[in-house]
Formats: C-alpha cells, structure tokens, sequence
C-alpha cells in the first residue's frame, strides 16, 4: 500500500528565510507521480508540481525547488527567501498509476507560518 | 475559467440528522472525486467517478453514505444519519481524462463543505 509521509508538523521561520519541507513516500510500483498542494486559510488545495517517477530532474519555479530522489523515497521542497504569503499548509502526494484506483494519497500535511 | 464550486460551504446539524453536499466540477472533466479530511490530517478518498460510473468506492462507509453522480456532471455526496464522528472538511475535486490518465492528471479541488454534527 502506499503511504506519504510529512514528519514536520509546523515550521515557523521569520520572513526571508529558506525552508524546506520533507516528504518520504512508500510505493510498490515502478510508476507513480508525486505531488506537492498548498492549502491556504480559505481552504482550497492548490497544485503546485507533479513529478513521475521516471523523471528525477529537479525542478525549480521561481522562489520554490523540489528535489526528488529515488534513493532515499523522498521529494522536498525548498521555498528559497520565504515570504509571509507562502504561510499555508503544505501536503505532499502520491498516485499510483493504473488509473489511479486509490486517488491521491496525501500525507498529514506540514503547517508553515512565515512570520514578518 | 470557473473553478470547482461546492455548497454549502459551512453546515451545522445534529446527530442522526441527514445532510448533503453539491459539487459543479470543471466543465469537461470526466473524473470527479470526494474527499474527507479531518482536522490536521490531509484529505483521504471517499470515491471516484469517471463520468457517472463509480469506479472506486472502497473507502465510502455505505451503511450511511451514499453518492451519485447523474448525467455525469454534478455529484452529490449524502450521509445519513450523521453521526458526531463525520464533522470534517467534505473536498470535491475534478480532473480532465479518465484511466491511467486520472493518476497522472492534477486534481482541482473545491473550497469544500466544512461539516460540524452536534
């Protein structure tokens, strides 16, 4: 079965700051993608990336990076100078591919406070 | 574009009382999918339509929820009777293509329907 898991509960940082999410994925198939949502105080998930497991290339979209490695399960993600909008609750996410019977598996989610 | 709308956005009942939530998805997208998600923990499947075929309701409790999904549109998800455990965050999300695709595919989620049952 598969399982993400986010060990940081809350981080908080002052405004500026670098700071990286951790998430640790379990999985028994070759192929599945990985995802990383935010959700802000109004509630609605926002997509942020998705990787396939083929594809270990790092990524970086302005002031945000992911870093995916196959050899340690893990998919981070660094938001670089940190601002006080990036304060959310960020969750990491796996599907499975086969038609993605089970849906996303999210994990519990990390709380990042970014304050002034 | 209009994204994925959900209502009520807030409810309030009383236990055994029933209740249901609405879902618009994304115009043109096949695949519909209900979430719960309680407090500090992310949201977890409840079902999958691939238009308005269920394809996956393993995780649906259905001796008090039910959903439906007619004309392969709008969804509704309904419990009955509520019970205190199923105050939650109910999400809807949506996504374009259907089969291997629907694992791939971003989802696009709805604000949700946030449930208390006193």
């Amino acid at each position: 079965a598969q399982k993400v898991t986010q060990a940081q509960t809350e981080i908080s940082v002052v405004e500026k700051e670098d700071v990286t999410l951790d998430c640790v994925y379990e999985t028994r198939d070759t192929t599945y993608y990985l995802f990383w949502y935010k959700q802000p105080p109004s509630g609605e998930l926002v997509f942020l990336i998705r990787r396939n497991s083929f594809d270990e290339q790092n990524e970086i979209s302005g002031r945000y990076s992911w870093n995916f490695q196959k050899s340690t399960s893990s998919f981070n993600f660094t938001i670089t100078a940190s601002q006080v909008v990036d304060s959310a609750v960020y969750f990491c996410a796996l599907s499975e591919a086969g038609g993605g019977a089970d849906g996303l598996t999210f994990g519990k989610g990390t709380h990042l406070i970014i304050q002034p | 574009e209009a994204g994925v709308v959900q209502s009520p956005r807030y409810k309030i009942i009383e236990k055994k009382q029933p209740v249901a939530f609405w879902c618009n998805p994304i115009s043109g997208h096949n695949t519909l999918y209900w979430y719960l998600q309680n407090l500090g923990q992310g949201p977890e499947l409840l079902i999958r339509y691939e238009n308005e075929e269920a394809v996956d309701d393993s995780q649906l409790p259905k001796d008090r929820f039910s959903a439906e999904r007619l004309k392969g549109v709008d969804s509704t998800l309904k419990i009955q009777p509520a019970e205190l455990g199923d105050s939650a965050v109910y999400l809807c999300a949506s996504s374009p293509g259907q089969g291997a695709l629907s694992s791939y595919n971003e989802q696009f989620f709805g604000p949700g329907t946030r449930l208390t049952v006193l």
